[in-house]
């Protein structure tokens, strides 16, 4: 079966650069979550998208934006990067605004 | 604290033997799920009981779930070496307006000893 596809894997930069992570959600799920995973700690929730609509915001930091295109992908854009953003960042998708949340391999972010 | 606190937050059993992790939380909940994390990888998903359960079986796991003391268990009976991971509990945010993320507890991190 089809899983959430996220890219890339793995990312370098430098601090004060901009990243851009992408999510693929599993087909017909219409729902986007992203979430934060520091080294050793819990998934923080970042942000929603709910058929291309922001639905619910967390603890999602001013310099990152996100978006959920037409075909139901969705960007995570993360500018002047700082060391504490070096994390595991993972995107989950359900069908429906309400469904299980099925979640990606996840993209490991190093910032240097 | 934060919504979903577990304990232990680190558990080395003996392959063969019965794990139990506790996981407390303090809003109203309308479900409460388990996931578990292989170090580095992705979520996956458990089991979900939803607050008019006290009790759900899934295979070699049981979920107990106490509404009145908002607390929640997570047993793996007979463990084997591929049980070990990482293990949260999950409760929904309800923002109201729908796609709501899911607060995370700190974990446990098991380890089963062949």
């Amino acid at each position: 079966a089809a899983g959430v596809i996220q890219s890339p894997r793995h990312l370098i930069k430098e601090k004060r650069e901009t990243a851009t992570l992408k999510c693929y959600p599993i087909p017909r799920h219409d729902t986007v979550y992203w979430y934060q995973q520091g080294p050793g700690q819990d998934p923080q929730f970042l942000i929603s998208f709910y058929e291309k609509m922001q639905s619910d915001k967390g603890s999602i930091p001013d310099r990152f934006s996100a978006q959920q295109f037409s075909d139901y992908h969705s960007e995570l854009n993360m500018s002047s990067l700082e060391l504490g953003d070096s994390a595991l960042y993972f995107c989950a998708s359900s069908p429906g605004s309400a469904g299980e949340q099925y979640f990606g391999p996840g993209t490991r972010l190093t910032v240097t | 604290s934060q919504q979903g606190e577990e304990d232990p937050q680190a558990l080395s059993i003996q392959e063969g033997e019965n794990a139990t992790m506790n996981c407390s939380y303090k809003t109203s909940i309308n479900n409460l799920q388990w996931y578990r994390q292989n170090s580095g990888r992705g979520l996956v998903h458990l089991i979900l009981i939803r607050s008019n359960e006290r009790e759900k079986h899934s295979g070699r796991l049981r979920v107990t779930l106490d509404t009145s003391k908002k607390s929640s268990s997570l047993l793996i009976t007979a463990s084997r070496a591929a049980d070990t991971a990482s293990y949260f509990c999950a409760t929904v945010r309800y923002s109201g307006g729908g796609a709501d993320g899911l607060t995370f507890g700190k974990g446990t991190h098991l380890i089963i000893q062949p």
